[in-house]
């Protein structure tokens, strides 16, 4: 399977606690995007990287957040001292370099639930 | 914040009719469009998109329409299948994504 792969699937975690999550974009891809949903609303967006570059980072994310494309290939998304609000779909995505750009392909997310 | 909208939550077409699904945006500077289709805990999967310089882009049964001067998207999917039904996010880009808040979107066997 050459799709995005994220792990784990679903979190639950007690609120303070800090999780982190994965993402592997597919491999010729230059850029990757992390989102969050909530029920109802479309995907928001949180950061993307251009190779190991964090280009641009959301207002929704505050300093709990941080993430990471150490090499440029897979990436890290971590939230410290987790609130309720945090409880969303996390989302990555990948798009190729080129005239294809604009084609991000998603991952199956992250199910966070705070408790 | 909006900068793509979505007006109608929901649509209904009978199997083997056209749907139509439509978004807004306000951004001028978008320089390409998107649609993606999602499944309950799936992620969105890329459907088809449309550059900003280009009114028209098909691919098989989809087909996008874009309106610069209305700043107006359009997905038209004919014929209609049960397979279809599901929620569409349309999306631009800047490069990062901005997605509007879904239709969703059952076609009736």
């Amino acid at each position: 399977d050459t799709g995005v792969s994220q792990d784990p699937r679903h979190k639950i975690t007690k609120r303070g606690q800090n999780v982190t999550f994965r993402c592997d974009p597919i491999s010729e891809h230059n850029r990757l995007y992390w989102y969050r949903q909530t029920l109802g609303q479309g995907p928001e967006f949180l950061t993307y990287f251009q190779n190991e570059a964090q280009l641009e980072k959301s207002r929704l994310l505050s300093d709990r957040f941080s993430a990471e494309r150490p090499k440029g290939s897979f990436s890290t998304l971590e939230i410290q001292r987790t609130e309720q609000g945090d409880s969303a779909m996390y989302l990555c995505a990948s798009s190729p370099p080129g005239d294809r750009k604009a084609e991000a392909f998603f991952g199956q997310g992250t199910r966070l639930t705070v408790v | 914040d909006q900068q793509v909208k979505q007006n109608s939550p929901s649509l209904s077409v009978q199997e083997g009719r056209i749907s139509i699904l439509n978004c807004d945006y306000t951004n001028s500077m978008f320089d390409y469009f998107l649609w993606y289709k999602k499944y309950p805990a799936e992620g969105p999967t890329f459907l088809i998109s449309i550059s900003s310089i280009k009114d028209k882009n098909e691919d098989g049964r989809f087909t996008v329409f874009l309106n610069k001067s209305a700043k107006h998207l359009s997905l038209h999917i004919v014929p209609s299948q049960p397979g279809d039904s599901a929620v569409y996010f349309c999306a631009a880009t800047l490069p990062q994504f901005y997605f509007g808040t879904g239709t969703s979107l059952t076609v009736i066997p």
